[in-house]
């Protein structure tokens, strides 16, 4: 079946300008995480929907952060004004915690840089 | 809080050799416990994982992990490593009681030379 969908794959932008990151889970997983993954920081929690309580922000590094997630289902992570040291690979991963498993399976994630 | 440490950045074996990738955890609660493996310019791909039970864990691709409490650690095994095993490995935890997002190790990368 189909796994997590992370699009654009690539994103170039200059500093101060706004970017957009898609993800789409799986279908059926009510859970959805956004991590990033930096040189200097590893792989980093961000921010955790399920179903239709609050997200859980607590990894959000700053305000210039946000997520939505639209319908429960496709989910965007919105970096405005955005600074050298947000290049990174974002990755997105998606769960069924009423599966009993909760595994978490991962996308392929989306490699920005800041210029 | 809860945190992982792995305390290899690289690992290296020939092929045919067992291969061990160390992984200990901390945690307040009891943990879950993951292996993810990451190919060049991929995501992360779930290998295998601990949640009760028995303490060895068998996963894909012929590994296998083992939950040791008393230690807190959950290393990853193989008998017999392929060149293609070679990669980048993370362990993970998440607290049962602390919310479901994933603490990550460091990585180690495994590079098996045939």
């Amino acid at each position: 079946g189909a796994g997590v969908s992370q699009s654009p794959s690539n994103k170039v932008t200059e500093k101060g300008k706004d970017v957009e990151l898609r993800c789409d889970p799986i279908s059926g997983h009510t859970a959805l995480y956004w991590y990033r993954q930096s040189l200097g920081q590893g792989l980093e929690f961000l921010i955790y929907f399920q179903g239709n309580s609050a997200p859980d922000k607590s990894g959000l590094p700053s305000d210039r952060f946000s997520a939505e997630r639209t319908g429960g289902s496709v989910s965007t992570l919105t970096i405005q004004r955005t600074q050298q040291e947000d290049s990174a690979v974002y990755l997105c991963a998606s769960s069924d915690p009423a599966g009993g498993t909760d595994t978490q399976y991962f996308g392929p994630g989306t490699r920005l840089t800041v210029l | 809080a809860q945190s992982v440490a792995q305390p290899e950045d690289q690992v290296n074996v020939a092929e045919g050799n067992p291969l061990t990738v160390k992984c200990t955890y901390s945690v307040s609660g009891n943990p879950y416990l993951f292996w993810y493996v990451q190919y060049p310019n991929r995501g992360l791909q779930f290998l295998l994982k601990y949640i009760t039970g028995d303490n060895l864990v068998k996963g894909s691709y012929g590994f296998e992990a083992e939950f040791n409490k008393s230690q807190t650690s959950f290393h990853l095994k193989k008998p017999s490593a392929l060149v293609s095993d070679s990669a980048l490995y993370f362990c993970a935890v998440r607290d049962q009681n602390a919310g479901n997002m994933l603490t990550f190790g460091g990585g180690t990368r495994l590079m098996v030379k045939p």
